[in-house]
Order: structure tokens, then sequence, then C-alpha cells
């Protein structure tokens, strides 16, 4: 069982659509890291969201952290095939060294 | 400025052989990790360092040793090899314990 479950695991849209994937967990956390990554590359950081409630915005990106520090959400609007990847979140609890991270959204944007 | 560089890309060992996976990075980060990545599990961490002569374990450290001999550079071994090893391997860096991770390019390893 993973730690953190992401939602949906794939995802296939046209270039123009909305869309949110999600990142969830019974566990809390005191921060949430959101990367992406393409392929044959490593995954490249996003956005860091440590405050329960935030929100942080990364140009047509919306990141969302849980009142509860158990979830967070990607939103991103007007998907470009730019956009396409693997989005990992990835999540530090309490006074843990490690990060835990998730299995990830793959994402495909057809032009 | 290469950041986190991993050798080799492409391995192809037979079960029971041994290999050294190199990590190397110039952004002179006190913290590195090993991660494998299989499809469906994301990222689990095998070993990390704290710092230079320091080692850890990780989630899935089992079949895997590591050594952290100088500050830039962080080894994972494999002493045999077994199928259950194909994976991608990551190395990251990072400055501190909450700063971001910088990850390397990855080597595709195949244990046949």
């Amino acid at each position: 069982t993973q730690l953190l479950e992401q939602s949906p695991q794939f995802l296939s849209i046209q270039e123009g659509e909305n869309l949110t994937v999600y990142c969830n967990s019974s566990s809390v956390f005191s921060s949430l890291q959101w990367y992406r990554q393409e392929p044959g590359e490593g995954p490249v950081l996003l956005v860091t969201v440590v405050t329960g409630g935030e929100v942080k915005k990364l140009k047509r990106l919306t990141f969302q952290f849980g009142d509860a520090r158990k979830d967070s959400s990607l939103h991103i609007t007007a998907a470009q095939p730019g956009d396409t990847g693997l989005y990992l979140c990835a999540g530090k609890r309490g006074s843990a060294r490690q990060l835990t991270f998730g299995s990830g959204t793959q994402l495909t944007v057809l032009p | 400025n290469a950041g986190v560089t991993q050798t080799p890309k492409f391995r192809v060992l037979k079960t029971g052989q041994s290999m050294t996976l190199l990590c190397a990075q110039d952004m002179n980060h006190e913290y590195m990790y090993w991660y494998r990545q299989d499809p469906g599990m994301g990222l689990r961490l095998i070993h990390y360092s704290v710092g230079e002569g320091t080692t850890a374990k990780g989630e899935v450290p089992d079949g895997y040793n590591v050594s952290r001999l100088k500050k830039q550079n962080f080894l994972l071994g494999l002493e045999s090899a077994a199928p259950s090893q194909t994976s991608v391997y990551f190395c990251a860096s990072s400055w501190a314990q909450e700063s971001p991770l910088h990850f390397g390019n990855g080597t595709r390893l195949t244990v046949t």
C-alpha cells in the first residue's frame, strides 16, 4: 500500500482542456512537493507547499495543500503538449529525513 | 554546471554478477540519495547519505551497498545481481534535509 496515493494513474486529454490530479494520504505531512518527470530524465521540482490550505501558482499550474496537510492537488488550465509527463508528489512526515513518493500520474496532452 | 551525473546510462547484467553505479554532483550538496523507479511503484529510497563518510538505509536497502568517500560522489553497489533488481536507478542530491532534490537522468539496469 502506497503511503501517498495519486489519481488518476493515467490521463490523456486534448490540448486546451483543464485537468486536476490528486495526491492523497491518511498521514499528515510537514511539507509536500510536486515534481514533473519527462522520458529519459530525472524528476524536476515544480513546487513545495508547507502550510495547510496553501495555494501556489506557477503560470497555468495551481497547487493546493489540504487544510489538514494530508492531501494535495495540481490543477492545469488550458493544457499544452509541453505539459506531457509523469507528475509525482512527494511528502515529508514530521521529523523524517527522507521523502516518500507517490506512484505518479502519467499525463499525455494531445495536440 | 553539470548538476547530478550518473554513469553508466544503461547496463545489462547476468544474475550473480556485480556492478557499481556512480553518482557525481558538483553543487557541493551535503545530502545524496539513491532511488529505484519501477512501474506503478513510484520512487523508492534505497540508501542515502547526510554527509561525507556517512550512509543510512532507506526503504528498500536489501541487496545494495553504498559508499560516500568523497562529498561529491555517492556509489551504489550490487554484489550479486538478481532479476528483481531490474529497474531504473536515480541518484539525487540536496543542500539540506528540507531542500528540494536534484536528480540525475537515471541508469537503466536489466538483470537477466
